[in-house]
């Protein structure tokens, strides 16, 4: 099974101010078709996770931009430009390359 | 648009079988697998298994194995996940989502408490 770890575990930001969640995998999520299976979830308080980002980079439908995603390969990177404090709650890095799909432990994002 | 809405809250004695079920609507369903995530109190988000929307291939999470089905009822739309010999850290909150080669849409939780 592929292994996501992600850092840090939980961050306090300003508001207005940048974030940045790193996920690493246990093996390459890049598939032979050249796409890459990484997505990022926001869970806040009391509801289902809400999915920010697919296939690395792609902002799913209605998702800010200044939430964007990056990385290749192994090495996978999640940024808030200008941290809102509609943004607080828990980020999950997701990878989907094989079954079962597995998540990281989570980045519980507070704001200070 | 894409709706996917669980059945209510269950609490089970230790060793009875619970089924959740996860009806979907806004989309065609047999063209999305069906994905079961669950999330224990105040933990992380973890893989229970998955059925496919078009052939019904399963695939379930191995710690999990022998004690979880899902199915699914193409007529209705509806998709089910059903644990047996259940156990205390059996508690969760249990969501559907839908997906093809990744996740875009949960469904609002069913809690689960297994409880004597």
């Amino acid at each position: 099974d592929v292994v996501m770890t992600q850092t840090p575990l939980s961050l306090s930001v300003t508001p207005g101010q940048p974030a940045s969640i790193s996920c690493k995998s246990s093996q390459s999520l890049l598939h032979s078709t050249g796409r890459t299976y990484l997505s990022w979830y926001l869970q806040k308080p009391g509801q289902p996770p809400q999915l920010l980002i697919y296939e690395v980079s792609n902002r799913f439908s209605g998702v800010p931009d200044r939430f964007s995603g990056s990385g290749s390969g192994t090495d996978f990177t999640l940024k808030i430009s200008r941290v809102e404090a509609e943004d607080v709650g828990v980020y999950y890095c997701m990878q989907s390359i094989q079954l079962p799909y597995s998540f990281g432990q989570g980045t519980k994002l507070e704001i200070k | 648009q894409v709706q996917l809405v669980q059945s209510g809250g269950e609490v089970k004695k230790p060793g009875a079988s619970v089924k959740v079920s996860c009806k979907a609507s806004g989309y065609t369903f047999t063209s999305y697998g069906i994905y079961w995530v669950r999330q224990a109190p105040g933990q992380g988000l973890e893989w229970v298994g998955w059925i496919s929307g078009s052939n019904g291939d399963t695939h379930y999470a191995q710690r999990l194995q022998g004690r979880v089905t899902v199915t699914t009822d193409t007529s209705t739309s509806t998709a089910y996940m059903e644990l047996s010999s259940l156990r205390s850290d059996d508690t969760a909150v249990y969501y559907c989502a839908r997906g093809h080669w990744g996740i875009d849409y949960w469904g609002q939780g069913t809690l689960v408490t297994v409880s004597s």
